[in-house]
């Protein structure tokens, strides 16, 4: 089946760390670039991080810059988000996305991060 | 940034009938290949978004032919030509041009 399962998120602190992961499956990964991109609870949506097929090239919203990493492991189907110094307003839901032609044509089902104390 | 705007923010609309929703960005969005680079998502209650237009005009695979979208530069639409009870939701259009990627407020389309 093709998809992107997302897990990692939880509760944490301010100032705190988190990993999310997004594991991909029925397609080939290592093709795609590969973007997160979160929604705040009854907001719109807002893009974070996008990375290269090859990992070679990272781009990142000002907000998340020297906070968040974005990663992958083509050999393991996997996308990472590394989050720290977390803020109040990063608090959403995390949603990893696949581009193809300049669109996201497959989105996982997020994964909840909440940063409070 | 590209900052993106759509209108209506709020569309109550009767099974059958036709919608229409506009985004606009302050930015043209075509791209020297002739392209725009513009994209239309429907995200449903308590799911997540789903693809529906790229590339300003072209309906992704599975979307429903009463579902379009037109528009060049800074000016967009997507139209509805019979809208159904499973087109509940909340609509949004992407500017991928540049980045950072931005996305409209979102249209709250609703049956009355």
């Amino acid at each position: 089946e093709v998809q992107l399962v997302e897990s990692g998120g939880g509760l944490v602190q301010p100032g705190g760390s988190l990993r999310l992961s997004c594991a991909a499956s029925g397609f080939t990964f290592s093709n795609y670039w590969m973007y997160w991109v979160r929604q705040a609870p009854v907001k719109g949506l807002e893009w974070v991080a996008r990375i290269k097929v090859d990992g070679s090239e990272e781009h990142y919203v000002d907000s998340v810059k020297g906070r968040f990493t974005i990663s992958r492991d083509n050999a393991k189907n996997s996308l990472f988000l590394q989050m720290n110094s977390l803020r109040a307003e990063d608090t959403a839901v995390y949603y990893c996305a696949r581009s193809q032609r300049s669109a996201f044509d497959m989105w996982g089902q997020g994964t909840m991060v909440t940063v409070s104390s | 940034d590209i900052v993106m705007t759509q209108s209506p923010l709020s569309l109550p609309v009767t099974p059958g009938e036709p919608a229409s929703i506009s985004c606009t960005s302050d930015q043209s969005l075509l791209h020297s290949n002739g392209n725009n680079f513009l994209a239309w998502y429907l995200q449903k209650p308590g799911q997540s978004p789903q693809l529906l237009i790229y590339l300003g005009s072209n309906r992704a695979s599975g979307v429903p032919d009463r579902f379009s979208g037109s528009g060049s530069g800074t000016d967009f639409t997507l139209k509805i030509s019979r809208v159904e009870a499973e087109d509940v939701g909340v609509y949004y259009c992407m500017q991928a041009l540049q980045i950072p990627i931005t996305f409209g407020q979102g249209t709250r389309l609703e049956i009355k």
